[in-house]
């Protein structure tokens, strides 16, 4: 059975710039979630999309964004980058509706660094 | 919201001792409780959860224990091995958003030989 799929897996660019990552989750699975990883912020949630709808967003500007797609798969994107946007962003998808139905299954993350 | 902090951020024992992380939540409502693990270059992986039903859960090495009154739990690893080198995060999902985990700030765990 295929893990979570994360492209692209690295990826440069500068300030002002936008990027897209995508996320194909684990077949079946319906719930897709985003988080920022950096050394001094750790695991910081993003959003979650479940059915094509975005349930929940944590507390980053607008700059970011996300959406659904009919087959679960999923696009964050990231408008005008600033130097602080370098970190690593992981995808996670579950089986169940919420999170507290079991496990997270993580990509390995799309390393972004913004110049 | 919910917040999760995690203590120690470096943890460094020798093989064979036990290693214990402790993580406190703030949100009383919340009832699920995953401890996560992060080799390098990977994502994170479920090693063990809790729910708010239970005191107490192990497998194998593994242990979590919960203090609902508190509002705590920890880690413990015990006989640890070379392969338990890694960062360790424990994360509480608040029952106004199950949807989504909160994690704490994580533990680099290193195991000396």
């Amino acid at each position: 059975k295929a893990g979570v799929t994360q492209t692209p897996r690295y990826l440069i660019k500068t300030r002002g710039q936008q990027v897209t990552l995508s996320c194909s989750p684990i077949s079946g699975h319906r719930s897709v979630s985003w988080y920022q990883q950096t050394p001094g912020q750790g695991l910081q949630f993003l959003f979650e999309y479940f059915s094509e709808t975005q349930r929940n967003k944590g507390n980053f500007p607008g700059r970011f964004s996300g959406r659904q797609f009919s087959n679960s798969r999923s696009e964050m994107n990231v408008s005008t980058l600033e130097l602080g946007d370098s970190a690593l962003y992981l995808c996670a998808s579950i089986l169940g509706g919420n999170a507290n139905t079991g496990e997270l299954f993580f990509g390995e993350g799309s390393r972004l660094t913004v110049l | 919201g919910e917040n999760v902090e995690q203590h120690p951020s470096t943890l460094s024992v020798q093989e064979g001792d036990s290693a214990v992380i402790k993580c406190t939540y703030s949100d009383s409502a919340s009832n699920y409780f995953p401890w996560y693990k992060q080799e390098l270059g990977k994502g994170p992986q479920l090693i063990i959860d809790i729910r708010s039903n239970v005191g107490e859960k192990k497998d194998q090495r593994i242990a979590v224990t919960l203090n609902k009154t508190a509002k705590h739990f920890s880690l413990h690893i015990t006989e640890t091995q070379p392969e338990d080198s890694a960062v360790y995060f424990c994360a509480a999902t608040p029952y106004s958003s199950a949807s989504k985990i909160i994690f704490g700030s994580g533990t680099r765990l290193s195991i000396r030989p």
